[in-house]
């Protein structure tokens, strides 16, 4: 079936540092694919997404380019700071339009 | 404001007694749906529903039921439940298609003693 595979975490960063978290999936067919944000809390909320094939997906900083090759959407931020701090979320949504979820990863950053 | 509105926030229940968990959304939504969330697992689907008076399980049904009788409601009933089903509860909304982005509700943290 359809899954997601992202980095583990916790990833501790110092702020302005660059930020990646690794997202590989397994679909058939060509699913959308989602990056969600969890700040404590409170429920998720779209970061970005990305519809189809090298599509890139962007928003408050954020990256993430679907990448069918490497069945890879991997979310980038140059430079990140302390309200970035949360727990991080791809997915990805096919025909069936069930939106499945990796296991997130949670990101610290320090002043 | 267009919201996913779950109730209660939390609760505290005992091994065995009928609960129910609220959901309801303003937006019109076809698609529906319910996860749970727990450590090191990250968020698995319960049960979903692609639009009134049709839902269908997730990967984690056993132990829930869900009804979908008006399009602005999906309750998650819990008829007899147990310690395992201890979690973060999630419902989720939106429109139909592959391309739309879920709307979730503010959570629900359950405790089963």
């Amino acid at each position: 079936g359809n899954s997601v595979t992202q980095m583990e975490g916790p990833v501790t960063l110092s702020e302005e540092a660059f930020l990646t978290i690794n997202c590989t999936y397994t679909a058939t067919g060509y699913p959308s694919l989602f990056w969600y944000v969890q700040y404590p809390g409170e429920g998720l909320q779209l970061l970005l997404k990305a519809t189809k094939a090298d599509d890139k997906g962007s928003n408050k900083g954020f990256e993430a380019t679907y990448r069918k090759e490497t069945t890879s959407f991997h979310l980038e931020k140059g430079s990140v700071q302390v309200s970035d701090s949360a727990v991080y979320f791809c997915g990805q949504r096919g025909g069936s339009e069930k939106l499945v979820f990796g296991k997130g990863t949670k990101l610290t950053v320090n002043p | 404001e267009a919201q996913v509105t779950q109730n209660p926030r939390y609760l505290i229940t005992v091994t065995g007694k009928k609960l129910t968990v609220t959901c309801s959304q303003n937006m019109n939504h076809e698609y529906m749906s319910w996860y749970r969330q727990d450590p090191g697992l990250g968020l698995r689907q319960i049960y979903y529903s692609m639009n009134v008076e049709v839902t269908d399980k997730g990967d984690v049904p056993e132990g829930y039921k869900v009804s979908r009788k008006e399009k602005r409601n999906f309750p998650l009933i819990l008829e007899s439940p147990s310690p395992n089903q201890t979690s973060l509860y999630f419902c989720a909304s939106s429109p139909q298609g592959k391309n739309e982005k879920l709307f979730f509700g503010s959570g629900t943290q359950l405790s089963v003693l």
